[in-house]
C-alpha cells in the first residue's frame, strides 16, 4: 500500500543548482498537485495536473516547472534554485477533484 | 482572492475539556476539507465537508460547515494527548482544483 512516493526525501542545493523531485502515486488518482509548506504559511499549491496530459499553475508557480509523465507520476523541476526556495515539499493525488487528496511523505529541500 | 483563516492558530489545553478551531473563509464555496499533520510527518485527511449544514465525526472530533456564514468548525471534545498535531482546513472553488489552505492550528494537549 504505497500510496504516493515521493523522493528524495532530503536534498541540500547549492543556489543556481537545477533538482527534479520525483513524485509517483498507485492509487490510479486522475488529479496531481505540488505544495510547498513553510513555518505560520500553511502549504501553497505550486502546480497542478487536474488528468493526465495537463497541468497548470497554482498560487506560488514562479521558479519551478512540472512535467506530468504519464498518469502515474508528477515531476517538479527547480531549473535554478534560490534559497527562497528552502521548503518542504508535498505531493498530493486525488481521485477527482471533490475528493480528499492523499499526501507523500514529503521533500525537505534546503538551499545554500 | 480566496483567503482561509483559521482560529486560533495556538491551542494548549487540558485532556479533557472541549474546545473548538475555527476556519472562515472569504469567497463562496461549499467544499471544505480538514487535515492532520503530526510533526515531520505527512497529512493525513480527516473530513470532507461537501454541503451546506454538513456534519461529520470521528472518535473526539467533529467537523461541521455553514456555507452562508463561510464557517466551518472542528469541535475537540474531551481531548487526550494522541490528538496534539496541527489541524489545517482547506477550500476550494468548485470546478478549478485549486485547494486554498488555512495557516493551521497547532493543538498541544497536556496531561
Amino acid at each position: 500500500n504505497a500510496g504516493v512516493t515521493q523522493t528524495p526525501k532530503f536534498q541540500v542545493l547549492k543556489t543556481g543548482q537545477s533538482m527534479t523531485l520525483q513524485c509517483a502515486q498507485d492509487m490510479n488518482h486522475n488529479s496531481m498537485y505540488w505544495y510547498r509548506q513553510d513555518p505560520g504559511m500553511g502549504l501553497r499549491l505550486i502546480y497542478y495536473s487536474a488528468s493526465e496530459g495537463t497541468t497548470d499553475k497554482g498560487e506560488v508557480p514562479n521558479g519551478y516547472n512540472v512535467s506530468r509523465l504519464n498518469k502515474r507520476e508528477f515531476s517538479l523541476r527547480l531549473e535554478s534554485a534560490a534559497p527562497s526556495q528552502t521548503s518542504v515539499y508535498f505531493c498530493a493525488s486525488s481521485y477527482q477533484e471533490n475528493q480528499p487528496q492523499h499526501f507523500g511523505d514529503g521533500t525537505r529541500l534546503s538551499i545554500l | 482572492e480566496l483567503k482561509v483563516e483559521q482560529n486560533p492558530l495556538f491551542l494548549s489545553m487540558q485532556e479533557g475539556k472541549n474546545y473548538t478551531i475555527y476556519c472562515n473563509y472569504s469567497t463562496t464555496s461549499d467544499r471544505l476539507y480538514w487535515y492532520r499533520q503530526d510533526p515531520g510527518k505527512s497529512l493525513e485527511s480527516l473530513f470532507v465537508l461537501l454541503s451546506n449544514g454538513a456534519v461529520k465525526q470521528e472518535g473526539r472530533l467533529m467537523a461541521s460547515l455553514d456555507t452562508k456564514a463561510r464557517l466551518s468548525t472542528l469541535h475537540i471534545t474531551a481531548a487526550v494527548h494522541d490528538l496534539s498535531a496541527t489541524y489545517f482546513c482547506a477550500v476550494d472553488i468548485g470546478g478549478n482544483y485549486k485547494l486554498t489552505f488555512g495557516k493551521g492550528t497547532l493543538l498541544t494537549v497536556n496531561p
